[in-house]
């Protein structure tokens, strides 16, 4: 079945620094692929996302590429902020198959800790 | 626009207890969905719903019952409730069921305690 695997957390940084979280993916088909981020509190909420290999998603100064020969999904930012203190899921989305509903599944999740 | 909805926030159960746990969106939202957060395992699937009167198994749906009678809600059902139900619910819609590049918006979440 689809499977999602993301970086172990946590992560902590210093403010301004750069940001990576890998992501791989296993699916059948070509999937689509999603950051969603929670930040404290709160539900998630979609950060980026990319439909075909070699899409490039990008909101908010981050950034992830779709890599289909290396199924991966890894996310980036190149000077991460105190605000950008949150939990940070990846997703895919894998095509309709006969009687089922298009379902997300996520990987883990890497919290993220920015100290100023 | 309230987008998706969640009530209770927080709520504490003793074991056996039964509660229904409320989803409601206003976006007219064909599919709907429950998912639990456990530390360290990302949300797993519970149950979904491609539109009124259809619903359908998730990942972990043992010891969960929903209905959608109509379009906006989507509530959520435990029975007889056990410890290992303690987690964080959250709701999550979508206008098409079938749509792979589809945003899901998510509610904020219930976080219930089972004692």
């Amino acid at each position: 079945g689809d499977s999602v695997t993301q970086m172990e957390g946590p992560v902590t940084l210093s403010e301004e620094a750069f940001l990576t979280i890998n992501c791989t993916y296993t699916a059948t088909g070509y999937p689509s692929l999603f950051w969603y981020v929670q930040y404290p509190g709160e539900g998630l909420q979609l950060l980026l996302k990319a439909t075909k290999a070699d899409d490039k998603g990008s909101n908010k100064g981050f950034e992830a590429t779709y890599r289909k020969e290396t199924t991966s999904f890894h996310l980036e930012k190149g000077s991460v902020q105190v605000s950008d203190s949150a939990v940070y899921f990846c997703a895919l989305s894998s095509p309709r198959t006969s009687g089922s509903a298009r379902q997300l599944t996520f990987g883990s999740g890497t919290q993220l800790t920015v100290l100023p | 626009n309230a987008g998706v909805t969640q009530t209770p926030k927080f709520q504490v159960l003793k074991t056996g207890q039964s509660m229904t746990l409320q989803c409601a969106q206003d976006m007219n939202h064909e599919y709907m969905s429950w998912y639990r957060q456990d530390p360290g395992m990302g949300l797993r699937l519970i149950h979904y719903s491609v539109g009124a009167g259809i619903t359908d198994q998730g990942e972990v749906p043992n010891g969960y019952n929903v209905s959608r009678s109509t379009t906006e809600d989507f509530p959520l059902r435990l029975l007889s409730a056990a410890p290992s139900q303690t987690s964080v619910y959250f709701c999550a819609s979508s206008y098409s069921p079938g749509v792979a590049q589809e945003t899901q918006y998510f509610g904020p979440g219930t976080r219930l305690l089972v004692l």
